[in-house]
């Protein structure tokens, strides 16, 4: 069946990298994301990495996808507290989304 | 602009009101989405529109009517509700022709049932 699995914690210190890893078992999808959602905010679309990729980059956002192990990943240069969130990992069915549980990324000084 | 707006932002009813929940989108989207988000968790769909017509049901208890009176609205009828349907609902949005464009999201709206 479909499953996405997240860590459901990461703390990291400012100024350092993040790196949130999720596990997807559905090897038909054509789109995985990642979504980042603030206290009592909607989902803000961060990113996303077409299947055939290995490695997408904008800006301080980097998702490697390894295609054989099923894991992506999403790291964060130069963590900021702005980016203090939750984020998910999600992949793309037809009509749906598969979402992970969320990571809590706690930013620290 | 990717921008889906949902109204009200807080919604407060008792177990015997009627509500309906708002969600706009002009991107020119033909797919349509409502998700419930309970707290701490990820969200789940709840009903999909595609060119207006309602073509995924999650199996969603017949107290919530969803409703797509053109391609850029998107309503969610609320009736007697049940205290355990608190949460946060989202709309989304996307392109619509493979099914498998990616989802834009609004606010949500915060609904707690007294």
């Amino acid at each position: 069946g479909e499953d996405v699995e997240q860590s459901l914690f990461l703390s990291v210190r400012e100024g350092d990298s993040s790196v949130i890893n999720c596990t997807y078992t559905d090897s038909s999808s054509t789109y995985l994301y990642w979504y980042k959602q603030e206290p009592g905010a909607g989902l803000q679309l961060l990113t996303y990495i077409f299947s055939n990729m290995d490695m997408k980059q904008d800006q301080r956002l980097t998702v490697l996808l390894n295609k054989k192990d099923k894991h992506l990943s999403l790291r964060i240069a130069d963590t900021q507290t702005g980016d203090s969130a939750i984020y998910f990992c999600a992949e793309g069915g037809y009509n749906k989304l598969i979402f992970g549980a969320g990571t809590r990324l706690a930013v620290h000084p | 602009d990717t921008e889906v707006t949902q109204t009200p932002k807080h919604l407060v009813m008792g177990m015997t009101n009627k509500k309906s929940l708002k969600c706009e989108q002009h991107m020119g989207h033909r797919a349509m989405y409502w998700y419930k988000q309970k707290a701490k968790k990820p969200p789940e769909l709840m009903f999909v529109y595609s060119y207006e017509k309602l073509s995924i049901n999650e199996s969603v208890p017949s107290r919530f009517s969803p409703e797509c009176p053109n391609s850029s609205l998107l309503n969610l009828h609320l009736h007697a509700l049940q205290p355990e349907d608190s949460a946060l609902y989202l709309c989304a949005s996307s392109q619509g022709p493979s099914g498998q464009e990616t989802q834009y999201f609004g606010p949500g709206t915060r609904l707690l049932v007294l």
